[in-house]
C-alpha cells in the first residue's frame, strides 16, 4: 500500500514562529500536495507540485511556502505562523504520466493538526 | 473548470435506514468521480471511484455510488446504516490528464442509535 507520512499528528507554536510541516511519500508519485482543511470550507489547496523542484500556488498559498528537493518529500513552510493559520493540514500524493493513473485518486496522509497560540 | 457540490453540509440518519449523500458535478467532458471517507482526526481514506465503464460502481464498508451522467451526479448510497458510518464525506471530481482533483465541501453524516 502506499503510504503517505506526515511527521506530525499534533503541534503546538506560537505567532511569529517558523514551522515546518514534513510529508514523506513510498511509491515514487510525482505529484505531492498540501490542503488546509477548516469547518465549513472543506479541502482548501495551499501549494502543489508535479515533480522535483517544481511547485504551484493552489487557492491559498498567502502567508505559505513549500520545498522539494527530493521526489518522497514535500515541506510545508510557514513562514511567520499566525493565529489564522490554526488547522488541519492535509498531504496527499498521486502519480501521474499514464492518464488513466489519475483515476487512482489521491493518497492522504492522516493530517497534522497545528495550533497557532 | 470543473466543480463539485455536496448537498447538505449535515445529514442524520437512524441505523438500520438507507444513507443518501448528494454530489453534482459541472464538467464540460467526461470526469472521474471520486467519494472519499474521513474519521475523525484522521486524513482521507478513499471509498469508491468511477473512471470508465460501469456507472454503478461499489466501495468499501458497503457503500455504492452511480454516475449518472444525464444529472451530473454520483450519489452515495448504503442500504443500511452502522454506527461506524459516521464520518465527513468528501465528493471530489477531475479531468482525464489532469493532475488535481477538486473538492465538494464535505457532508457530516451522524447515525442515530
Amino acid at each position: 500500500d502506499v503510504k503517505v507520512t506526515q511527521s506530525s499528528r499534533y503541534l503546538v507554536k506560537r505567532t511569529g514562529e517558523k514551522v515546518f510541516l514534513e510529508c514523506v511519500q513510498d511509491m515514487d508519485h510525482e505529484n505531492m500536495f498540501w490542503y488546509r482543511q477548516d469547518p465549513g470550507l472543506g479541502l482548501r489547496l495551499i501549494y502543489f507540485s508535479y515533480d522535483v523542484k517544481m511547485k504551484e500556488k493552489g487557492d491559498i498559498p498567502e502567508g505559505y511556502s513549500v520545498s522539494r528537493e527530493k521526489k518522497e518529500r514535500f515541506s510545508l513552510i510557514l513562514e511567520s505562523a499566525s493565529t489564522n493559520q490554526t488547522s488541519m493540514y492535509l498531504c496527499a500524493s498521486s502519480g501521474r504520466g499514464v492518464v488513466a493513473r489519475v483515476g487512482y485518486g489521491y493518497t492522504f496522509g492522516s493530517g497534522t493538526r497545528l495550533t497557532v497560540v | 473548470a470543473q466543480s463539485v457540490t455536496q448537498l447538505g453540509s449535515h445529514v442524520s440518519v437512524s441505523e438500520g435506514a438507507l444513507v443518501l449523500l448528494r454530489c453534482n458535478y459541472s464538467s464540460s467532458v467526461p470526469p472521474y468521480l471520486f467519494w472519499y471517507v474521513q474519521y475523525p482526526n484522521q486524513g482521507l481514506q478513499l471509498l469508491l471511484k468511477y473512471t470508465t465503464g460501469a456507472t454503478l460502481v461499489k466501495g468499501i464498508n458497503g457503500f455504492e455510488a452511480e454516475f449518472k451522467k444525464s444529472e451530473t451526479s454520483f450519489h452515495l448510497t448504503k442500504p443500511s446504516a452502522h454506527m461506524s458510518d459516521a464520518a465527513e464525506y468528501f465528493c471530489a471530481v477531475t479531468l482525464r490528464g489532469a493532475q488535481k482533483l477538486v473538492f465538494g465541501q464535505g457532508t457530516r453524516l451522524t447515525i442515530n442509535p
